[in-house]
């Protein structure tokens, strides 16, 4: 697509239910980054996928968040026995970090409300 | 510790009434620094990159410039479509991993 795509723009859950996020990056892009921003916050680091290396995990806030992306194209986020502490929107970003330019490209969220 | 501070939080401007936003940053490996545009409900919208102090670039009504420890976003004769949240990132590398460290945001309200 011409853009960076993610599904569900919008999802309501339950405490303690499981939500799947997906992400659809740009065609070609190799770098993928996973975001949370909350109101008022700015946008906190989750994951960061590079081509096939192995992912940057380092911001995922616990054990219950998890990302995956199959065939270095589509992505995943999936969040465990859900809070309300994770209620927020959650953006996806790709970069072709080619030369030097290196900006991210977002989509548009996903923001999640844990009742 | 890499670290974006962005100032004001919040700006309320009369159309046509020029000003500017911060951006201070403190990283290692700075890459670039970045400048978006993010609208209500919306994801952040790329408007500039900056490599290097002395740097400047334009783009309308905005105008981006960068020194060894902030950035400024000059917005020129403001107009109500302006309004938008101005964010700010640096890219730093560390390990061979590209990392963005996003500051808070600026809200910019432009009235008619």
């Amino acid at each position: 697509g011409a853009g960076v795509s993610q599904s569900p723009s919008n999802k309501v859950t339950e405490k303690g239910k499981d939500v799947e996020l997906r992400c659809d990056p740009i065609s070609g892009h190799t770098a993928l980054y996973w975001y949370r921003q909350s109101l008022g916050q700015g946008l906190e680091f989750l994951i960061y996928f590079q081509g096939n290396s192995a992912p940057d995990k380092s911001g995922l806030p616990s054990d219950r968040f998890s990302a995956e992306r199959t065939g270095g194209s589509v992505s995943t986020l999936t969040i465990q026995r859900t809070q309300q502490e994770d209620s927020a929107v959650y953006l996806c970003a790709s970069s072709s970090r080619t030369g030097r330019t290196g900006e991210l490209f977002f989509g548009e969220g996903s923001r999640l409300t844990v009742l | 510790e890499d670290q974006v501070t962005q100032s004001p939080e919040a700006l309320r401007l009369q159309e046509g009434e020029s000003s500017s936003l911060n951006c201070s940053y403190t990283v290692s490996g700075l890459r670039g620094l970045f400048w978006y545009r993010q609208d209500p409900g919306k994801g952040p919208e790329f408007l500039f990159t900056l490599y290097s102090a002395g740097e400047e670039k334009e783009k309308e009504r905005l105008k981006a410039t960068l020194t060894k420890k902030e950035s400024f976003l000059h917005i020129t004769a403001p107009k109500p479509e302006d309004s938008a949240t101005y964010l700010c990132a640096v890219q730093a590398v560390t390990s061979g991993t590209y990392k963005y460290i996003f500051g808070t945001g600026t809200r910019l309200k432009v009235l008619a």
